[in-house]
């Protein structure tokens, strides 16, 4: 199975700060990766696909970047709606395999 | 607008089982490949299942590969998880998930609230 691992784990920010959230895979996974945002009691939402393709109404804020086996999402402007956990996911192979998670709170 | 309703979720005993259904509306539920995807107490996410839309093809983690089966109907529009020989481990909210086409690629579009497992005696 493919390891993903995220960091930093957490990370307090202040609106309108630029956030980074780090995504590692076990191997190359070309660029065959999703981002997704959760708040606790909803559903996950797909933010970026093919590592840096925006999902359709997802803000520009939020952007992808990467390939093999290191890859970055960025938040270049942090809104009050954005505080939440953040996951990568590798589609490369199955079984399908997440980043532990990067938790997004306020400073 | 595509909807996902999870139901089925509740408390059972260990080794005991429990069916998950996912009701479809909205979409061409045949043409899609489902999967479940799983979230336990103060973890991350983590994907459970897959099956493509012709219900074909299925896919495990190894986690779960021999004690749980998904399936579906394409004629309800219902996505199923058959969950036996649970173990407290298995514990979570569990998701189901739209895939982008009819093969599992594991781009994942969820619309649900999810539904809780919880196994304990």
């Amino acid at each position: 199975d493919i390891q993903m691992t995220q960091s930093p784990s957490s990370l307090s920010a202040s609106v309108g700060d630029r956030v980074t959230i780090t995504c590692r895979a076990s191997q190359s996974i070309s660029n065959y990766l999703t981002w997704y945002q959760h708040k606790a009691g909803k559903a996950p939402k797909l933010l970026i696909y093919t590592a840096s393709s925006l999902q359709s109404g997802v803000p520009s804020r939020f952007s992808g970047s990467g390939s093999g086996t290191e890859f970055t999402l960025t938040i270049s402007s942090l809104q009050p709606e954005d505080f939440a956990a953040y996951y990568c996911q590798q589609t490369y192979s199955i079984p399908l395999t997440f980043g532990g998670g990067t938790k997004v709170e306020i400073k | 607008e595509v909807q996902l309703l999870e139901s089925g979720g509740g408390l059972v005993q260990p080794g005991g089982s429990l069916r998950l259904s996912c009701a479809a509306s909205g979409l061409t539920f045949s043409s899609h490949a489902m999967s479940w995807v799983r979230q336990a107490p103060g973890k991350g996410l983590e994907w459970v299942s897959g099956i493509s839309g012709s219900g074909d093809n299925t896919y495990y983690a190894g986690s779960v590969r021999g004690r749980f089966t998904i399936s579906r109907d394409n004629f309800k529009n219902t996505l199923y998880l058959q969950m036996n020989s649970l173990r407290a481990e298995d514990t979570a909210v569990y998701y189901c998930a739209k895939d982008d086409g009819i093969a599992v690629t594991g781009t994942l579009d969820y619309r649900g609230q999810g539904t809780l497992v919880t196994v304990s005696s």
